[in-house]
This record gives C-alpha cells, structure tokens and sequence, in this order.
C-alpha cells in the first residue's frame, strides 16, 4: 500500500540552527500539507501547497518556515532559525484531491535545545 | 474560523463494548469529517469520513453519524478490540474556494480497550 514517507524520524538541533525536514508524498498526490503536533495537544495545519505555490497558510507559519517541492518526488519543510517552541512532530500528508482524504506520514520528532 | 470540540477526553471500555467519541464544529459551511487514529510513535491514520451530504456512514465495525443541524458527529466502534486502543481524532474542513484542505482537528480521546 502506497505510503507518505518522513526523514529523519528524530531531528535535534540547536536554537537559532537552520533544519530541513523531508517528505516523500504517495506518487499520484497532488496536494501536500504539513502539520504540526506539540506533545499532548492537537494536530494542527500549517501549510497547504498545491501546483507548485502555498495555497493556503496557518499563523504559526511565518517567515521563519518555507516550503519547497525541488523535484518530482520530495517536499520539505524548512525552518531558518529554530526556537525552542518550534519542538514537535511534524507530519506531511498529502492527498489527491482538494480537501479530502489526507495521508499522513510517521512524523518527524525535532527538537530544538 | 472553525473549531472542533471532542469528548471524551479518555474513554475505557471493556473488550466486546462499544465506544462512541462525539464531536462538535462551529462553522456550518463545513462539509467533510474525517476520522483519525493515531497509535504510539506514528502519524494519524484515516480510518473512515463522511460528507456533509450524508447521515450516516459504516464501514464493518465502525460507524459515523452526521447531524448538521447541530453541527455535530459521532464515531462509534462496535464489538472493540484491545487492537482498537490509540488516541482517536475528529476533524472537519472548512469549506473554502480554491485548491486547499485545511483540516481543523478535535483535542483527541484516548481510547483504552481493557481485556
């Protein structure tokens, strides 16, 4: 069964280092999103990237967070300088139609020191 | 903007019992409803969802309930299983224009399936 895939698993990082985080969305998709887990709360959107631009954005994405899609296959999330409340699981999904049907990723645990 | 509540927070069933988690949204243009289930160490999985255009939905041993006029839906799991054990989340989609689909996820229930 086609699956989204997340490297690392574990990120630590210094505060103030930059991280990128990698996503391999299933191969059809044509959405894909990043979400964000802070431990014990809920899941919550960050980024939505349709066609090769953001389509939509939440508020904890700021100019501080990018995202890329450098080839036919990855997507990834970037953060410049990371703050401690930047810890979290981040999760990509992707989906292959609007606003329906999202998979999920196993995460990416970072955190920042 | 949207909000999801989601109750309970903790649910313990014995095995064989049947659990039902609620959820309430608040913008009534919201017409798709996910559900997740997140086990330890891994990403939500989607275990069923139902459209704003349909009441109810089932699939073997899990069902979902839609009432729009009280913007709300329920997840119920007959026959549970300790296999069903995970924290179980709600979710709903604003409905926007254009090429997008932000989900709004409820806080969770962390469901417990005793032997």
């Amino acid at each position: 069964e086609p699956e989204v895939t997340q490297t690392p698993s574990h990120q630590v990082t210094q505060m103030g280092q930059e991280v990128i985080l990698r996503c391999v969305p299933i191969s059809n998709h044509l959405y894909f999103y990043w979400y964000r887990q802070i431990l014990g709360q809920k899941v919550e959107f960050l980024v939505s990237f349709y066609n090769n631009e953001i389509s939509e954005k939440s508020e904890i994405f700021d100019d501080q967070f990018s995202v890329e899609r450098p080839d036919g296959s990855n997507f990834t999330l970037k953060i410049r300088s990371t703050k401690l409340e930047d810890s979290a699981m981040y999760f990509c999904a992707s989906s292959d139609r609007a606003r329906e049907k999202l998979f999920f990723g196993s995460g990416t645990q970072l955190s920042v020191l | 903007g949207e909000n999801v509540e989601q109750h309970p927070s903790t649910l313990s069933v014995q095995e064989g019992d049947s659990a039902v988690i609620k959820c309430t949204y608040s913008d009534s243009a919201s017409n798709y409803f996910p559900w997740y289930k997140q086990e330890l160490g891994k990403g939500p999985q989607l275990i069923i969802d139902i459209r704003s255009n349909v009441g109810e939905k089932k699939d073997q041993r899990i069902a979902v309930t839609l009432n729009k006029t009280a913007k709300h839906f329920s997840l119920h799991i007959t026959e549970t299983q300790p296999e069903d054990s995970a924290v179980y989340f709600c979710a709903a989609t604003p409905k926007v224009g254009g090429a997008t689909n932000k989900l709004i996820f409820g806080t969770g229930t962390l469901l417990a399936v005793q032997p």
